[in-house]
């Protein structure tokens, strides 16, 4: 089983759509969690952290849920702009604190 | 630009040839990060550095990998003996110590053709 997976889709969404993302993990002692955002043939970039309590920037609301172990992006009011692929990161004690585990990715189109 | 810098931006190269790839990280960061990725994949770790010292090594890096960072501010890869199947974008990131720690900025990449 992967560390991280993700759903790599790829999600094809009209313009105004409500979509989600989810990203499960394997290790059940894992504390940190982002969002990055890596357009097609560019460098992921930060996105969000996703915190215990769920966290929201605009029209993206992270969450995470320990018991299922996952956490979850959900993107709302979808603007052509938000197509590009959505990485998880999982941060994990057992290695370094430094060794990020990325997801595949989930690839996201908005339509017009 | 103060961001992440990585050079040369494409590398082709036949196989059997060596590589080096350089970062030049955000100044003021002295956590330093280099990342494989292939099509349709995440990127995948390869090695860590805290000023100078290499502190992490991913158990898939073969020993034709290696990576400096002499001063604590640029780092080299270099892949020697290059496969095909090192084809792939090779990304740099920094990150400064302290709060923030584990957001990473990552330069723009290499992306290696080992024909």
């Amino acid at each position: 089983r992967k560390e991280v997976e993700q759903d790599p889709g790829p999600f094809n969404v009209p313009e105004g759509a409500t979509v989600a993302f989810n990203c499960t993990y394997s290790n059940s002692a894992s504390q940190s969690f982002f969002w990055y955002r890596q357009d097609c043939r560019k460098e992921p970039k930060l996105l969000m952290s996703v915190y215990s309590s769920g966290n929201e920037d605009g029209r993206f609301t992270a969450q995470l849920n320990r018991a299922s172990q996952y956490i979850s992006l959900l993107i709302r009011d979808s603007k052509l702009s938000d197509s590009a692929t959505y990485l998880c990161v999982v941060i994990a004690p057992s290695g370094s604190a430094r060794q990020l585990t990325f997801g595949s990715g989930t690839q996201l189109t908005v339509l017009p | 630009d103060t961001g992440v810098s990585q050079d040369p931006r494409h590398k082709i190269t036949k196989r059997g040839q060596n590589v080096t790839f350089r970062c030049d990280p955000i100044s003021e960061h002295n956590r330093l990060y280099w990342y494989r990725q292939t099509l349709g994949q995440g990127p995948e770790f390869l090695t860590y550095f805290q000023n100078e010292a290499q502190l992490e090594k991913s158990r898939l890096l073969s020993d034709r990998f290696s990576a400096e960072r002499p001063k604590g501010s640029f780092s080299t890869l270099e892949i020697q003996r290059t496969e095909q199947g090192d084809s792939a974008m090779y990304l740099c990131a920094s990150s400064p110590s302290g709060t923030g720690s584990e957001k990473l900025f990552f330069g723009s990449g290499t992306q290696l053709s080992v024909l």
